[in-house]
């Protein structure tokens, strides 16, 4: 079984703040960890995602995303945000390859991105 | 390369009626997914295709809810009939299945509301 818990439905920041959002995951084999963004009326788009390897993941538009095994946790961040940044977050959790959660995404409950001029 | 199509984009109906929507993945994705996205929550599955068997319907509601992927390419779901707690955006995504391309790309999604 596998959960995601994103911490803060709602997120505000000034343009050119630091930007963090909060993912704590649970699964009983090693995750695949991803974080898509989504734009009002639109699709999800991934931003980036650890399968294995580096645990420090770069993804587009400047994000990038920590996998920390000890705190089961894959927070998001970006060193300076823009207003185009605003947005709805979400993370996801995945098992790996092999096993029955393998390609089965798992969603928290997303994360709004206010970003204040 | 052309990403995931859906349609309609929106679509408004009484409780009890029926709907369908539509989804073209991307070419050669062999997997293709629908979620039902409610308002203020994340994308839950409803059912995986690998081409076109199904993998996993264990949260489809299939009492009402049927989905068919004829020929591995194309998809439909259909709700019949419709309750009014089946308002929700409801995504096709479609992915690779080779070793080494986890991601899964998502439709801009069908808005369903049911009066």
């Amino acid at each position: 079984a596998q959960s995601v818990t994103q911490l803060g439905s709602h997120v505000s920041v000034s343009e050119g703040a630091l930007v963090l959002l909060r993912c704590n995951y649970s699964s009983s084999v090693p995750p695949y960890l991803f974080w898509y963004v989504q734009y009002p009326n639109q699709g999800l788009q991934l931003l980036l995602k650890y399968t294995t390897g580096a645990t420090l993941v770069k993804g587009i538009n400047g994000f990038e995303a920590e996998f920390k095994k000890s705190e089961t946790s894959f927070h998001l961040t970006k060193p300076s945000a823009h207003m185009s940044d605003a947005a709805e977050y979400f993370c996801a959790v995945s098992g790996g390859a092999g096993g029955t959660s393998y390609g089965k995404l798992t969603f928290g409950q997303g994360t709004i991105l206010t970003v204040h001029p | 390369e052309a990403g995931v199509a859906q349609s309609p984009r929106y679509k408004i109906i009484e409780k009890r009626q029926s709907v369908a929507f539509w989804c073209n993945p991307i070419s050669g994705h062999a997997t293709l997914y629908w979620y039902q996205q409610i308002l203020g929550q994340g994308p839950k599955l409803l059912i995986q295709f690998q081409n076109n068997g199904v993998v996993d319907d264990s949260q489809l509601p299939k009492d009402r809810f049927s989905a068919e992927r004829l020929k591995g390419v194309d998809s439909t779901l259909k709700i019949q009939p419709a309750k009014l707690e089946d308002s929700a955006v409801y995504l096709c995504a479609s992915s690779v299945t080779s070793v080494g391309r986890y991601e899964q790309y998502f439709g801009p999604g069908t808005r369903l509301t049911v009066t």
